[in-house]
């Protein structure tokens, strides 16, 4: 079945730092890739997305780039700020009996310190 | 325009009791769905509906698990009786149609005692 496995948390570091979290998935056909997140006590908000090979999604900085050939979605942001600690998750999109079926990581949970 | 809506926010009930979870979704969105977040987790889906009609429940464990969309709008989940490993979060989601992006409510946290 469909699965997404991204790196464990939490990750912790300095504002300005690069971040990178891996995202590798499992699925048969042509998946859309996401990255939500989720703020402190907030819902899960969609950061970006791609919907084929070699398309690269953008947001607020972030970045991730599909690739077919390693079956990863690493997300990226060259200075991380604060504000962008939160709970990072990496999903799969599949659409089966014409609709959505989401399949989820496990989330990494990100600290940004000062 | 209001976003996905959900109450309560917060629930703690004994074990072996009942309890219901509102969600209200998007104007104009056909889809619904109901996840369940476990602590450390991603989501997982319980049911998705198009419209009033539950098209995916595989996933609901149906011995005390139950849901409803009356009317294609709002729906509410309900545990009946409610175990110790129910304590979750029950995460609503809602999309203008089965393909389209899901825009998710805050949640239900849910804490069985």
């Amino acid at each position: 079945g469909d699965s997404v496995t991204q790196m464990e948390g939490p990750v912790t570091l300095s504002e300005e730092a690069f971040l990178t979290i891996n995202c590798t998935y499992t699925a048969t056909g042509y998946p859309s890739l996401f990255w939500y997140v989720q703020y402190p006590g907030e819902g899960l908000q969609l950061l970006l997305k791609a919907t084929k090979a070699d398309d690269k999604g953008s947001n607020k900085g972030f970045e991730a780039t599909y690739r077919k050939e390693t079956t990863s979605f690493h997300l990226e942001k060259g200075s991380v700020q604060v504000s962008d600690s939160a709970v990072y998750f990496c999903a799969l999109r599949r659409v089966t009996g014409g609709g959505n079926k989401l399949t989820f990581g496990t989330g990494t949970q990100l600290k940004v310190e000062l | 325009e209001a976003g996905v809506v959900q109450s309560p926010r917060y629930k703690i009930i004994e074990k072996k009791q009942p309890v219901a979870f509102w969600c209200n979704p998007i104007s104009g969105h056909n889809t619904l769905y109901w996840y369940l977040q476990n602590l450390g987790q991603g989501p997982e889906l319980l049911i998705r509906y198009e419209n009033e009609e539950a098209v995916d429940d595989s996933q609901l464990p149906k011995d005390r698990f139950s849901a409803e969309r009356l009317k294609g709008v709002d729906s509410t989940l309900k545990i009946q009786p409610a175990e110790l490993g129910d304590s979750a979060v029950y995460l609503c989601a809602s999309s203008l149609e089965g393909s389209g992006e899901a825009f998710f409510g805050q949640g239900t946290r849910l804490t069985v005692v």
